[in-house]
């Protein structure tokens, strides 16, 4: 696609629930990012995949959240029995590679939770 | 731990003056910087990136980069209040974790009519 695909655009969950992030990267893009930002806050680094692996997890919050990326395109991020505090936009990127390439934003999932 | 520091600002500029933006950052072995631009209720955008000491302009913008000193800037003439926004510098080491990429905290900018 033109842009970073993600959706839904907008969700509100009941405390305790699940609930699916989906991102379509850029096209030919090997690189994708996911990161968290509170209301007035900084970008929260979560994971990061290179093909299909996930070579830096380091950022996942909590067991409650988890990653996967198929097929080298879509990455789905998970987040488990859902908390007030997991009330953010989720962000994903994407880039043709790892090293020295750009890296292009969609425009957020963004979750409330209540 | 590898940082990247942002004064959080804000920055106030009036109209037609020249902002001044500026980031510092932890690992020596970094490579690339990047700023982009988060308006308020916005993903960030790509504004201009750098990858050898010295200055690169784009327009109104102008990113230098001092790797002796670890330091990278934004420089933006003119400033409009259209250029209100937080101004986010990212830096990356291609060995290096969170896929390389480790982002500021981000300095707001507002620029005054």
């Amino acid at each position: 696609g033109a842009g970073v695909s993600q959706s839904p655009s907008n969700k509100v969950t009941e405390k305790g629930k699940d609930v699916e992030l989906r991102c379509d990267p850029i096209s030919g893009h090997t690189a994708l990012y996911w990161y968290r930002q509170r209301l007035g806050q900084g970008l929260e680094f979560l994971i990061y995949f290179q093909g299909n692996s996930a070579p830096d997890k380091s950022g996942l919050p909590s067991d409650r959240f988890s990653a996967e990326r198929t097929g080298e395109s879509v990455s789905t991020l998970t987040i488990q029995r859902t908390q007030q505090e997991d009330s953010a936009v989720y962000l994903c990127a994407s880039s043709l590679g790892a090293a020295g390439n750009t890296i292009y934003f969609g425009e957020g999932s963004w979750l409330t939770v209540v | 731990q590898k940082e990247v520091e942002q004064n959080s600002g804000p920055l106030s500029v009036p109209e037609g003056a020249i902002a001044s933006l500026n980031c510092t950052y932890s690992d020596r072995g970094s490579q690339s910087f990047f700023w982009y631009r988060q308006y308020s209720g916005k993903s960030p955008e790509l504004i201009m990136f750098i990858y050898s000491n010295g200055d690169k302009e784009d327009g109104r913008f102008t990113a230098q980069l001092n790797k002796a000193s670890q330091y990278v800037s934004l420089l933006i003439r003119d400033s409009q209040p259209s250029d209100s926004a937080t101004y986010l510098c990212a830096v990356q080491n291609y060995g290096g974790s969170q896929g390389n990429l480790i982002f500021g905290k981000g300095t707001k900018l507002s620029v005054k009519p």
